[in-house]
């Protein structure tokens, strides 16, 4: 699986659209990327993935650059209940193994 | 529809003592993920289990911890001669034999060891 990057920490105010960025200069041609978060003590939660097209769904959007060497998940309004640790998983979807592996996330804070 | 269900959600064990965590997939899913989270840390995978086979153990500890998924019942995640060090959040996700990628995690078992 590519390695990615990630700020480690961002802030958004409440009510704005939360940006974070993810590198992954690595990818390859059949990798996914995937987003999860971790509200403080809960169990990780799938957002999003996608494969080279930007994709939206009811909690947030995916931007994948036409290189696909980074990608950018958008909250578009921001609350209080967002402010979780993201992470960027870039891995081939295995229909034998979805085992994820997660790196050291952005911890995302929403200031009221 | 209930998630994943994990319990207990805590555990206290006393160092020499043996801990068992129990994981009920969701309704129609056959893979099972066990996932271990040191305090301050990191998410960092254990084994993954599809029923009666482990299919995956490349996380696991070599020694004391172990883990099964019968043909009926929960999977369970087995840490013997627990030690101060295995203090951690414990998650389980499970999956559908086909899947997009998407996991679904339970709300964790968080064993300390006094």
């Amino acid at each position: 699986d590519a390695k990615t990057t990630q700020p480690p920490s961002m802030d958004c105010a409440e009510g704005r659209a939360a940006n974070l960025p993810c590198n992954h200069s690595t990818i390859s041609g059949n990798e996914y990327v995937y987003w999860y978060r971790q509200i403080h003590s809960q169990g990780p939660q799938y957002i999003i993935h996608g494969l080279k097209n930007n994709e939206t769904n009811e909690m947030a959007s995916l931007i994948i650059t036409e290189d696909r060497k980074s990608s950018t998940l958008i909250l578009p309004h921001a609350t209080l209940r967002d402010t979780a640790v993201y992470y960027c998983i870039v891995r081939v979807p295995n229909f034998g193994n979805e085992k994820l592996t997660f790196g050291t996330g952005t911890r995302l804070t929403i200031i009221p | 529809n209930a998630g994943v269900m994990q319990n207990p959600r805590h555990l206290v064990r006393r160092r020499g003592q043996e801990a068992r965590l129990r994981c009920s997939p969701m309704k129609g899913h056959s893979h099972v993920y066990w996932y271990r989270q040191l305090p301050e840390e990191g998410l960092k995978f254990m084994v993954y289990l599809q029923k009666e086979n482990i299919i995956d153990e490349s996380g696991m500890p070599k020694e004391r911890f172990s883990a099964e998924f019968p043909k009926e019942g929960p999977s369970i995640l087995r840490i013997q001669q627990v030690v101060r060090g295995d203090s951690a959040a414990y998650f389980c996700a499970s999956s559908l034999q086909l899947s997009t990628g998407e996991l679904f995690f339970g709300e964790g078992s968080r064993l300390t060891v006094l």
